[in-house]
């Protein structure tokens, strides 16, 4: 019964290094989120990806932001060149295929907490 | 472009109901209210959601006012693992969840 897994689930770079944060959906969803939280705040959208497909990133930074969910394996958030605002807690979700006129709900991992020094 | 307003905090006694409230008097027809809850250090969990009628699982109830531009959840019976900070959101149905401040509850024993 595993749910959305992350990892790792706490990493620590310095400014200028790349920060990899993966994520595993629950078994049969196909539809990745992710969201960051800075500190004191609430959870923000970054960008919705299908296996293969990024649907929206209206969320993500326009530069050192990338993201992937690839057909094999889990989804990964790339940030180039950290910096000490990158510093937040990142939570992915995942569903299965949306349904119109449905419920979707979002199931989120436990999050990445990145701390740039 | 806050669509929800919740009071930032509140206490609440283990056992008793705790009775959570938000405007969104700007709700559209299509939008729903969402409730979600995260609880320290950890990701956001469902609670519950609704349209227009009040609804209730096994967590927690969803008063909906007729006129749609408020609502309440209630937490029958608080316990200790309820603390956490929740979040009361509106959306029509699509994927982007858009969280505010919430309203950081702590259940007192």
């Amino acid at each position: 019964n595993a749910g959305v897994m992350q990892n790792p689930r706490h990493l620590v770079r310095r400014r200028g290094q790349e920060a990899r944060l993966r994520c595993s959906p629950v078994k049969g969803h196909s539809h990745v989120y992710w969201y960051r939280q800075l500190p004191e705040e609430g959870l923000k959208f970054m960008v919705y990806l299908q296996k293969e497909n990024i649907i929206d990133e209206s969320g993500m930074p326009k530069e050192r932001f990338s993201a992937e969910f690839p057909k094999e394996g889990p989804s990964i958030l790339r940030i180039q060149q950290v910096v000490r605002g990158d510093s937040a807690a990142y939570f992915c979700a995942s569903s299965p295929p949306l349904r119109s006129g449905s419920h979707n709900e979002q199931f989120f991992g436990p999050g990445t907490r990145l701390t740039v020094l | 472009d806050a669509k929800t307003t919740q009071p930032p905090s509140m206490d609440c006694a283990e056992g008793r109901a705790a009775n959570l409230p938000c405007n969104h008097s700007t709700i559209s027809g299509n939008e729903y209210v969402y409730w979600y809850r995260q609880i320290h250090s950890q990701g956001p969990q469902y609670i519950i959601h609704g349209l227009k009628n009040n609804e209730t699982n096994e967590m927690a109830s969803l008063i909906i006012t007729e006129d749609r531009k408020s609502s309440t959840l209630i937490l029958p019976h608080a316990t200790l693992r309820d603390t956490a900070v929740y979040y009361c959101i509106v959306r029509a149905n699509d994927y982007k969840l858009s969280f505010g401040a919430g309203t950081t509850v702590t259940v007192r024993a």
